[in-house]
């Protein structure tokens, strides 16, 4: 079965500083990944998705990931942190008919 | 397009008791997935419904149950409830198919306490 593991719970950076979230996963087959990421009390919102069509995957707000097949990657980037970018990021993998199953997530933090 | 609705939003029960969800998918998404968030166990597949037939299931006990209506809607309910229920209740509705990269659209959630 799919999995997906977070590295770091908690990631603290500086304003107009380099964001980089880490997710590794596990998977039988060609996966599809994806990031979420969750405000407070709100559901959760796709920032972007891996379907195999580009390894580098650009998403909204300026978030971008890499799908490294070698390293079993797929970590999500944005060279400058902005304050609004405080919030949870899910990674998730999906195998077949939306199953899909989630990381433990990292909570950013922004300093100003 | 209006988004995936969820009701109630929060909701307050006592350990036995039984509790219905609510959520009405995105019009034309035929596929809806339920999830359990939890501080200690996080996000945690509960079950999906296609065409009102329970197509993934989740590793939970047979008090969580759901179902999903001709017109999509679907609902999860929990017996017996117990205070580990507690949880932010999220609701996903996808596209037709089984294609596993159909983004899923996600509700706002219900906050179910259990006393």
């Amino acid at each position: 079965a799919q999995s997906v593991t977070q590295l770091g719970s908690h990631v603290s950076v500086s304003e107009g500083a380099l964001v980089l979230l880490r997710c590794n996963y596990s998977s039988s087959v060609p996966p599809y990944l994806f990031w979420y990421v969750q405000y407070p009390n709100q559901g959760l919102q796709l920032l972007l998705k891996y379907t195999s069509a580009a390894t580098l995957v650009k998403g909204i707000n300026g978030f971008e990931a890499e799908f490294k097949k070698s390293e079993t990657s797929f970590h999500l980037t944005k060279p400058s942190a902005h304050m609004s970018d405080a919030a949870e990021y899910f990674c998730a993998v999906s195998e077949q008919n939306n199953d899909m199953r989630f990381g433990a997530g990292t909570r950013l933090t922004v300093k100003p | 397009k209006a988004g995936v609705t969820q009701t109630p939003r929060y909701l307050i029960k006592t350990r036995g008791q039984q509790v219905t969800l609510s959520c009405s998918p995105i019009s034309g998404h035929r596929s809806v997935s339920w999830y359990q968030q939890t501080p200690g166990q996080g996000l945690q597949f509960l079950f999906e419904y296609f065409s009102e037939t329970q197509r993934n299931k989740g590793n939970f006990p047979g008090r969580f149950s759901g179902r999903q209506f001709s017109n999509s809607r679907s609902e999860m309910n929990v017996s017996t409830l117990e205070l580990g229920d507690s949880a932010l209740y999220l609701c996903a509705s996808s596209l037709a198919g089984s294609a596993s990269y159909n983004e899923q659209f996600f509700g706002p959630g219900t906050r179910l306490t259990v006393l």
